[in-house]
């Protein structure tokens, strides 16, 4: 089974830090994604990664950077952390276009105070 | 700007009973839908699929139907059993461009004894 892990189940950061968030897949995945999920707004696309130094921004990138140095790593980085970040962050996989589903890390529980 | 809705944030249901979860999209170019299910801290799992070439996917008590004409879908339990309740997320996609979904907001499910 693919596995998706995301290196810290729950972070507690001050605003103004920089935060990074680690995601590591072991399937040789192309696709990488970052979400983050609200109460009542379900997931929003951060930023994907469709292979190795490529990103596009997806929905919501405002704040967020992200880093795809080797296949299996995706790093969001929160580069001035501020209250309204805080959030479940979700990162996923997959190998194609998706309609295999994507595969989901257990998520990382920020929160900035 | 919600191109994916769930306008119903939670259901309940007797076990036993038939669970119907609904979703609505306004993007005319997703041709391919998906419901995930996630529980408490754990990311969301792949539940089933449905390309916009048919009206209905059926695996095992799971059931979606996709009514392409009103730009809805909805998910059949049946039977719902107490293991169901979690967050039922619809995501929709356009396969000919990019691999990201765009989630709904959710709908809680509880199935009671």
């Amino acid at each position: 089974d693919v596995k998706v892990t995301q290196s810290s189940r729950y972070l507690v950061k001050r605003t103004g830090e920089k935060v990074f968030l680690e995601c590591v897949q072991d399937m040789d995945h192309e696709n990488m994604f970052w979400y983050r999920q609200d109460p009542g707004l379900g997931l929003r696309l951060i930023y994907f990664s469709y292979d190795v130094k490529m990103k596009e921004k997806g929905d919501i990138p405002e704040g967020y950077s992200v880093s795809r140095e080797k296949k299996e790593r995706f790093s969001l980085i929160l580069e001035s952390a501020s209250t309204n970040q805080t959030s479940m962050y979700l990162c996923a996989s997959t190998l194609d276009q998706g309609m295999d589903g994507y595969t989901f890390g257990s998520g990382t529980r920020l929160t900035v105070v | 700007d919600q191109q994916v809705k769930q306008n119903s944030p939670s259901l309940s249901v007797q076990e036993g009973r038939i669970s119907i979860l609904n979703c609505d999209y306004t993007n005319s170019m997703f041709d391919y839908f998906l419901w995930y299910k996630k529980y408490p801290a754990e990311g969301p799992t792949f539940l089933i699929s449905i390309s916009s070439i048919k009206d209905k996917n059926e695996d095992g008590r799971f059931t979606v139907f996709l009514n392409k004409s009103a730009k809805h879908l909805s998910l059949h339990i049946v039977p719902s059993q107490p293991g169901d309740s979690a967050v039922y997320f619809c995501a929709a996609t356009n396969t000919g461009t990019a691999s990201k979904l765009t989630f709904g907001t959710g709908t809680r499910l509880q199935v009671t004894l």
